[in-house]
């Protein structure tokens, strides 16, 4: 079946740090693959979202590149803010099948 | 304008209490969705309905039952709740092609 794998957390940063979260799955045929954050107490917020190989989504200064070979969908942003402290959560949609399987999610923190 | 929006926000209630959590979204979106979300943050799908019919249904005690009067609505009911059933249920919904947008989560506390 379906499944993402994502970096535990938590990640502390400084403000103004690079942040990179990892992400790999595995599923059969050719998945979307998404970012979603859940800031505290909030729901899920679509991030940015990829739905074919090389196929870099990007928003908020976030991005993240479709990887076949890999089979990852790393998350980056080169300069974080206090902001963005949130959980983040990998995601991916398989062929056919429209519900997302989740990462375990990956709190960030960052401080000032 | 919410675009999903769950009811109760809070539930707090005793064991072996029957309860019901409702959804709603004016997206226009064929397919709805529940999700559990448990104390560690762990996301996992639990029913999916396309067009008022259930088309995804994960591995749920028979305790929880979905139900669909429309594609705009779908509601949750579960009977004699247990310590375990304790997490946020979260609604979504999605369009062909699109993406699923979420609710702000129901917090269901068993006391």
């Amino acid at each position: 079946g379906n499944s993402v794998t994502q970096m535990e957390g938590p990640v502390t940063l400084s403000e103004e740090a690079f942040l990179t979260i990892n992400c790999t799955y595995t599923a059969t045929g050719y998945p979307s693959l998404f970012w979603y954050v859940q800031y505290p107490g909030e729901g899920l917020q679509l991030l940015l979202k990829a739905t074919k190989a090389d196929d870099k989504g990007s928003n908020k200064g976030f991005e993240a590149t479709y990887r076949k070979e890999t089979t990852s969908f790393h998350l980056e942003k080169g300069s974080v803010q206090v902001s963005d402290s949130a959980v983040y959560f990998c995601a991916l949609s398989g062929t056919g099948r429209r519900a997302l399987t989740f990462g375990s999610g990956t709190r960030l923190q960052v401080q000032p | 304008d919410t675009a999903v929006s769950q009811t109760p926000k809070y539930l707090v209630t005793q064991m072996g209490n029957d309860k019901s959590i409702k959804c709603e979204q004016n997206l226009g979106h064929d397919t709805m969705y529940w999700y559990k979300q448990d104390s560690k943050k762990f996301l996992k799908i639990m029913f999916s309905y396309n067009n008022k019919e259930l088309i995804i249904n994960e591995t749920v005690p028979n305790r929880f039952s979905p139900k669909s009067p429309d594609k705009a609505h779908l509601n949750l009911h579960i009977n004699s709740l247990e310590l375990g059933d304790s997490a946020v249920y979260f609604c979504a919904s999605s369009g062909e092609g699109q993406p699923q947008h979420f609710g702000d989560g129901t917090r269901l506390s068993i006391l």
